[in-house]
Protein backbone atom coordinates (compact mmCIF):
# COMPACT_ATOMS: atom_id res chain seq x y z
CA UNK A 1 0.00 0.00 0.00
CA UNK A 2 1.55 3.42 -0.86
CA UNK A 3 2.07 5.74 2.16
CA UNK A 4 2.97 9.25 1.93
CA UNK A 5 3.35 10.40 5.38
CA UNK A 6 4.41 14.59 5.68
CA UNK A 7 5.75 16.18 8.93
CA UNK A 8 7.98 18.92 9.83
CA UNK A 9 4.64 21.67 9.72
CA UNK A 10 3.97 24.76 12.49
CA UNK A 11 3.49 27.78 13.03
CA UNK A 12 6.57 30.81 12.08
CA UNK A 13 6.59 34.38 11.67
CA UNK A 14 6.76 35.96 8.66
CA UNK A 15 10.47 35.80 7.14
CA UNK A 16 11.34 32.37 8.79
CA UNK A 17 11.80 29.00 7.89
CA UNK A 18 10.59 25.79 7.94
CA UNK A 19 11.74 21.70 6.04
CA UNK A 20 8.79 20.01 5.21
CA UNK A 21 9.56 15.85 5.07
CA UNK A 22 7.48 13.37 3.08
CA UNK A 23 8.33 10.10 4.45
CA UNK A 24 7.19 7.27 1.19
CA UNK A 25 6.52 4.06 1.45
CA UNK A 26 4.92 0.94 -0.56
CA UNK A 27 6.32 1.83 -3.49
CA UNK A 28 9.81 1.97 -5.15
CA UNK A 29 10.10 5.72 -4.42
CA UNK A 30 13.20 5.82 -6.64
CA UNK A 31 11.01 5.70 -9.68
CA UNK A 32 8.95 8.17 -9.27
CA UNK A 33 8.88 12.22 -9.65
CA UNK A 34 7.11 13.24 -6.50
CA UNK A 35 5.68 16.90 -5.67
CA UNK A 36 4.66 19.28 -2.89
CA UNK A 37 0.93 20.35 -3.69
CA UNK A 38 -0.78 23.05 -1.44
CA UNK A 39 -4.34 24.01 -0.20
CA UNK A 40 -4.60 27.14 1.90
CA UNK A 41 -7.52 27.15 4.68
CA UNK A 42 -10.93 26.99 2.75
CA UNK A 43 -9.46 27.26 -0.79
CA UNK A 44 -8.41 25.39 -3.84
CA UNK A 45 -5.13 23.17 -4.70
CA UNK A 46 -2.20 25.04 -5.77
CA UNK A 47 0.60 22.71 -6.94
CA UNK A 48 4.49 24.37 -5.61
CA UNK A 49 6.68 22.20 -6.86
CA UNK A 50 8.12 19.20 -8.42
CA UNK A 51 11.34 16.93 -8.99
CA UNK A 52 12.31 14.41 -10.90
CA UNK A 53 13.36 10.69 -9.55
CA UNK A 54 17.29 11.67 -9.29
CA UNK A 55 16.80 14.96 -8.32
CA UNK A 56 18.23 16.55 -11.07
CA UNK A 57 15.59 18.62 -12.45
CA UNK A 58 13.09 20.76 -10.25
CA UNK A 59 10.30 22.83 -11.04
CA UNK A 60 8.43 25.74 -9.09
CA UNK A 61 5.97 27.70 -9.12
CA UNK A 62 6.84 31.55 -9.35
CA UNK A 63 5.89 32.03 -6.06
CA UNK A 64 8.15 29.88 -4.60
CA UNK A 65 11.06 30.10 -6.91
CA UNK A 66 13.87 32.00 -5.08
CA UNK A 67 12.25 30.84 -1.50
CA UNK A 68 11.34 27.45 -1.89
CA UNK A 69 13.79 24.50 -2.31
CA UNK A 70 12.52 21.32 -3.17
CA UNK A 71 14.74 18.04 -2.56
CA UNK A 72 15.10 13.80 -1.92
CA UNK A 73 16.96 11.38 -0.51
CA UNK A 74 16.31 7.84 -2.46
CA UNK A 75 17.68 6.41 0.25
CA UNK A 76 15.24 7.16 2.92
CA UNK A 77 12.12 7.15 0.64
CA UNK A 78 12.33 10.87 1.74
CA UNK A 79 10.98 14.40 0.10
CA UNK A 80 11.89 17.71 1.47
CA UNK A 81 10.64 21.35 0.96
CA UNK A 82 12.92 23.99 2.86
CA UNK A 83 11.07 27.22 2.92
CA UNK A 84 13.04 30.40 3.25
CA UNK A 85 11.11 33.96 3.73
CA UNK A 86 7.99 32.56 4.43
CA UNK A 87 5.09 34.96 3.93
CA UNK A 88 1.89 35.10 5.52
CA UNK A 89 -0.16 33.66 2.04
CA UNK A 90 2.10 30.76 2.04
CA UNK A 91 -0.01 29.33 5.05
CA UNK A 92 -1.61 26.26 3.92
CA UNK A 93 -1.76 22.33 4.17
CA UNK A 94 1.00 21.10 2.49
CA UNK A 95 0.97 17.53 0.80
CA UNK A 96 3.53 15.62 -0.61
CA UNK A 97 2.13 13.31 -4.02
CA UNK A 98 3.40 11.10 -6.55
CA UNK A 99 3.59 12.54 -10.06
CA UNK A 100 3.45 10.48 -12.89
CA UNK A 101 3.56 12.58 -15.80
CA UNK A 102 2.04 15.44 -13.85
CA UNK A 103 -0.80 14.04 -12.74
CA UNK A 104 -0.95 13.61 -8.60
CA UNK A 105 -1.89 9.62 -8.06
CA UNK A 106 -1.08 9.49 -4.60
CA UNK A 107 -1.44 12.00 -1.56
CA UNK A 108 -0.04 12.08 2.05
CA UNK A 109 -2.20 13.69 4.66
CA UNK A 110 -0.60 16.62 4.71
CA UNK A 111 1.21 19.07 7.20
CA UNK A 112 -0.53 22.50 8.01
CA UNK A 113 1.63 25.58 7.63
CA UNK A 114 0.88 28.53 9.77
CA UNK A 115 2.61 32.07 8.97
CA UNK A 116 1.88 35.02 11.25
CA UNK A 117 2.32 38.30 10.63
CA UNK B 1 -0.18 29.91 -17.45
CA UNK B 2 -2.95 28.12 -17.87
CA UNK B 3 -6.07 29.23 -16.13
CA UNK B 4 -8.42 26.73 -15.67
CA UNK B 5 -12.21 27.94 -14.77
CA UNK B 6 -14.90 25.24 -13.13
CA UNK B 7 -18.46 25.81 -13.59
CA UNK B 8 -20.72 25.84 -11.70
CA UNK B 9 -19.19 26.68 -8.70
CA UNK B 10 -22.05 24.70 -6.70
CA UNK B 11 -24.24 21.80 -7.79
CA UNK B 12 -27.14 20.80 -6.00
CA UNK B 13 -28.11 17.30 -6.79
CA UNK B 14 -29.93 14.15 -5.47
CA UNK B 15 -28.64 10.55 -4.94
CA UNK B 16 -29.82 8.38 -8.25
CA UNK B 17 -29.36 11.67 -10.89
CA UNK B 18 -26.16 12.58 -13.06
CA UNK B 19 -23.82 15.16 -12.64
CA UNK B 20 -21.88 17.49 -15.24
CA UNK B 21 -18.95 19.24 -14.44
CA UNK B 22 -16.91 21.72 -16.78
CA UNK B 23 -13.87 22.56 -16.84
CA UNK B 24 -12.89 25.49 -19.40
CA UNK B 25 -8.94 26.49 -20.07
CA UNK B 26 -7.47 29.35 -21.38
CA UNK B 27 -5.33 28.05 -23.73
CA UNK B 28 -5.19 24.74 -25.36
CA UNK B 29 -4.20 21.54 -22.86
CA UNK B 30 -1.46 19.98 -24.43
CA UNK B 31 -1.63 16.26 -24.93
CA UNK B 32 -4.61 16.20 -23.14
CA UNK B 33 -3.11 16.02 -20.19
CA UNK B 34 -5.89 16.69 -18.18
CA UNK B 35 -6.99 15.63 -14.61
CA UNK B 36 -9.78 15.28 -12.13
CA UNK B 37 -9.81 15.13 -8.18
CA UNK B 38 -12.05 14.55 -5.68
CA UNK B 39 -11.72 15.85 -2.08
CA UNK B 40 -14.03 15.43 0.56
CA UNK B 41 -14.05 17.45 4.13
CA UNK B 42 -10.59 16.61 6.13
CA UNK B 43 -9.37 14.25 3.06
CA UNK B 44 -6.76 14.81 1.06
CA UNK B 45 -7.65 14.74 -2.91
CA UNK B 46 -7.99 11.86 -4.64
CA UNK B 47 -7.44 11.30 -8.45
CA UNK B 48 -10.53 9.91 -10.78
CA UNK B 49 -9.52 10.80 -14.09
CA UNK B 50 -5.72 11.14 -16.11
CA UNK B 51 -5.01 12.00 -19.39
CA UNK B 52 -8.74 13.32 -19.96
CA UNK B 53 -10.83 10.16 -19.72
CA UNK B 54 -8.67 7.65 -17.95
CA UNK B 55 -10.21 6.25 -14.42
CA UNK B 56 -7.01 5.94 -11.74
CA UNK B 57 -6.82 2.53 -10.26
CA UNK B 58 -10.36 1.42 -8.24
CA UNK B 59 -12.23 4.58 -9.71
CA UNK B 60 -16.04 3.62 -10.38
CA UNK B 61 -16.95 2.94 -13.74
CA UNK B 62 -19.88 5.98 -12.94
CA UNK B 63 -16.77 8.52 -13.13
CA UNK B 64 -16.13 9.28 -17.02
CA UNK B 65 -14.15 11.94 -18.64
CA UNK B 66 -14.19 13.93 -21.73
CA UNK B 67 -13.01 16.92 -23.73
CA UNK B 68 -10.04 18.31 -25.50
CA UNK B 69 -8.02 21.21 -26.37
CA UNK B 70 -10.12 23.92 -24.10
CA UNK B 71 -13.18 22.30 -23.09
CA UNK B 72 -13.34 19.06 -20.69
CA UNK B 73 -16.43 17.29 -18.72
CA UNK B 74 -16.27 15.46 -15.81
CA UNK B 75 -19.47 13.41 -15.83
CA UNK B 76 -20.88 10.96 -13.09
CA UNK B 77 -23.67 8.59 -13.59
CA UNK B 78 -26.28 8.09 -11.20
CA UNK B 79 -24.41 10.13 -8.11
CA UNK B 80 -24.15 7.93 -4.89
CA UNK B 81 -24.39 9.44 -1.30
CA UNK B 82 -20.46 9.14 -1.35
CA UNK B 83 -19.98 11.23 -4.33
CA UNK B 84 -20.80 14.48 -2.51
CA UNK B 85 -17.75 16.41 -2.78
CA UNK B 86 -15.38 18.99 -4.36
CA UNK B 87 -14.34 18.38 -7.90
CA UNK B 88 -11.03 19.69 -9.17
CA UNK B 89 -9.55 19.68 -12.75
CA UNK B 90 -5.65 20.27 -13.03
CA UNK B 91 -3.29 20.31 -16.40
CA UNK B 92 -0.06 19.09 -16.57
CA UNK B 93 0.37 19.73 -20.30
CA UNK B 94 2.85 23.05 -19.52
CA UNK B 95 4.14 24.34 -16.22
CA UNK B 96 3.29 25.71 -13.94
CA UNK B 97 0.74 23.09 -13.50
CA UNK B 98 -2.48 24.72 -12.18
CA UNK B 99 -5.90 23.66 -10.82
CA UNK B 100 -9.28 25.11 -11.40
CA UNK B 101 -11.13 26.08 -8.54
CA UNK B 102 -13.65 23.55 -8.00
CA UNK B 103 -16.90 22.15 -8.35
CA UNK B 104 -19.30 21.69 -4.88
CA UNK B 105 -21.20 18.71 -5.58
CA UNK B 106 -23.60 19.29 -2.90
CA UNK B 107 -26.92 17.21 -1.78
CA UNK B 108 -30.01 18.77 -2.97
Amino acid sequence: EVQLVESGGGLVQSGGSLRLSCAASGFTFSTYWVAWVRQAPGKGLEWVANIGQDGSEKYYVDSAKGRFTISRDNAKSSLYLQMNSLRVEDTALYYCATDYRGAFHYWGQGTLVTVSS
Amino acid sequence: EIVLTQSPGTLSLSPGEGATLSCRASQSVSGSHLAWYQQKPGQAPRLLIHDTSNRATGIPDRFSGSGSRTDFTLSINRLEPEDFAVYYCQQYGSLPRTFGQGTKVEIK
